[in-house]
């Protein structure tokens, strides 16, 4: 029984560049969610996505960030003209059912930004 | 303004002893609190939650306690293990705010002592 996976697990970009972060939820789960954490600070809410429709992007920079949740595939973060300060942590999170369930984390991509 | 936050940023335990780890709200809407476990380098786990009609709840060597009068929520673990090594972290659920958005606070790192 697979839990949220994400790829990649480390990034590397130049400033400047394209972060494209992938999240496959656990199965059966049709929410995600999509969290940033700095060092040494708490996880901080982006996004949060049905398949096809975003539901809540109130903590989502306004520009150069978007989020998809397409019908077939994973759930896709996309960072453009990244830059030094987008280097954290990354995770996705998913749960069965919105409405306060639980939500179960994936293991995070870290995005280093040169 | 409104924020989750913890009371200690280092607990030092001794290894067999109970850590008691402490969580301030200021929201009295929320209804709901998750306690998660982060090691290094991993996501979130979760541990144990809590909605806000009940004050106290048991899991496996962890007890969750909700004091609304205070806004105060705590997480104990019994007979403390090299293990529970990690940052714990409380988060909440506000019914103001749309549902699955956590609002995490800054964390607790524990270090288990032999």
């Amino acid at each position: 029984n697979a839990g949220v996976m994400q790829n990649p697990r480390h990034l590397v970009r130049r400033r400047g560049q394209e972060a494209r972060l992938r999240c496959s939820p656990m199965k059966g789960h049709s929410h995600v969610y999509w969290y940033r954490q700095l060092p040494e600070e708490g996880l901080k809410f982006m996004v949060y996505l049905q398949k096809e429709n975003i539901i809540d992007e109130s903590g989502m920079p306004k520009e150069r960030f978007s989020a998809e949740f397409p019908k077939e595939g994973p759930s896709i973060l996309r960072i453009q003209q990244v830059v030094r300060g987008d280097s954290a942590a990354y995770f996705c999170a998913s749960s069965p059912l919105a409405s306060a369930d639980t939500q179960y984390f994936g293991p995070g991509t870290r995005l280093t930004v040169l | 303004g409104e924020s989750v936050g913890l009371h200690l940023p280092t607990l030092s335990v001794q290894e067999g002893d109970n850590s008691i780890i402490n969580c301030a709200y200021s929201n009295s809407a929320s209804d709901y609190f998750i306690w998660y476990k982060q090691e290094s380098g991993k996501g979130p786990q979760f541990i144990i939650d809590i909605r806000s009609n009940m004050d106290k709840r048991q899991g496996q060597r962890v007890t969750v306690l909700l004091n609304k009068t205070v806004k105060h929520l705590s997480l104990q673990i019994a007979a403390t293990q090299p293990g529970d090594s990690a940052v714990y972290f409380c988060a909440e659920n506000r019914a103001t705010d749309s549902w699955g958005k956590l609002q995490f606070g800054a964390g607790t790192q524990v270090v288990v002592t032999p």
